[in-house]
């Protein structure tokens, strides 16, 4: 089974918009890890929070953590046309979810 | 520096057939990591091998086997390809395990006959 799940599984808005992704994980973790994949090839890594950790910033990217609820969600501020891809959670980078697609609208 | 490499790109199998996928990790990098991914999901855990060594593994069955050289590259093995095997095969490199951020290839695409 997978340990993430990422929520909604598809999101459209339009170029400039915020666009905020969640993920939820089923047992305890070491840290919780996101992904982005365009058109089904390889998975570039965006950014690690620790269990330790409740926010992290790089960039446009705003990742938060909570463990008592044991989800995390993604934020991406000011979406440019190529952030459109498919962003994966991984717990402990080991275990990921289905995915959120995203696609930015010109 | 080079990325991830895999080779194979792409590889078409028959049923019942045996596969070889290599993978040659970022320099400096010791842990490698093995995932399969059908069309539509996630990336799906199979090996982990750190320092030559097996330090994880999903739920796949025995047809699945891997192993780490000296210098660090991997290779993953199926043994008698099911229809079902057909996927993009990832491997992801980093440098100690799974408590630091993963750098991946461009994957293998499988597809079995």
């Amino acid at each position: 089974s997978q340990q993430g799940e990422e929520d909604p599984q598809a999101l459209s808005i339009q170029e400039g918009e915020n666009a905020t992704m969640n993920c939820s994980y089923k047992t305890s973790i070491n840290n919780l890890q996101w992904y982005r994949q365009n058109s089904g090839r390889g998975l570039v890594h965006l950014i690690l929070i620790r269990s330790n950790e409740r926010e992290k910033h790089s960039g446009r990217l705003r990742v938060t953590l909570d463990t008592s609820k044991k989800s995390s969600s993604l934020l991406i501020t000011a979406s440019r046309a190529a952030d459109t891809a498919s962003y994966f959670c991984a717990a402990d980078g080991l275990t990921f979810g289905k995915g959120t697609h995203l696609i930015i609208q010109p | 520096d080079a990325g991830v490499t895999q080779s194979p790109t792409h590889l078409i199998k028959t049923r019942g057939q045996q596969v070889t996928l290599r993978c040659s990790p970022i320099s400096g990098h010791k842990s490698v990591s093995w995932y399969q991914q059908v069309l539509g999901q996630g990336p799906q855990f199979i090996f982990q091998y750190y320092e030559k060594e097996e330090r994880g593994r999903g739920n796949f069955p025995d047809r699945f086997s891997a192993r780490q050289f000296p210098n660090y590259s991997s290779e993953l093995n199926v043994n008698a390809l099911l229809l079902g095997d057909s996927a993009l095969y990832l491997c992801a490199s980093s440098l100690v395990g799974r408590d630091y951020e993963q750098y991946f290839g461009p994957g293998t695409r499988l597809t079995v006959t």
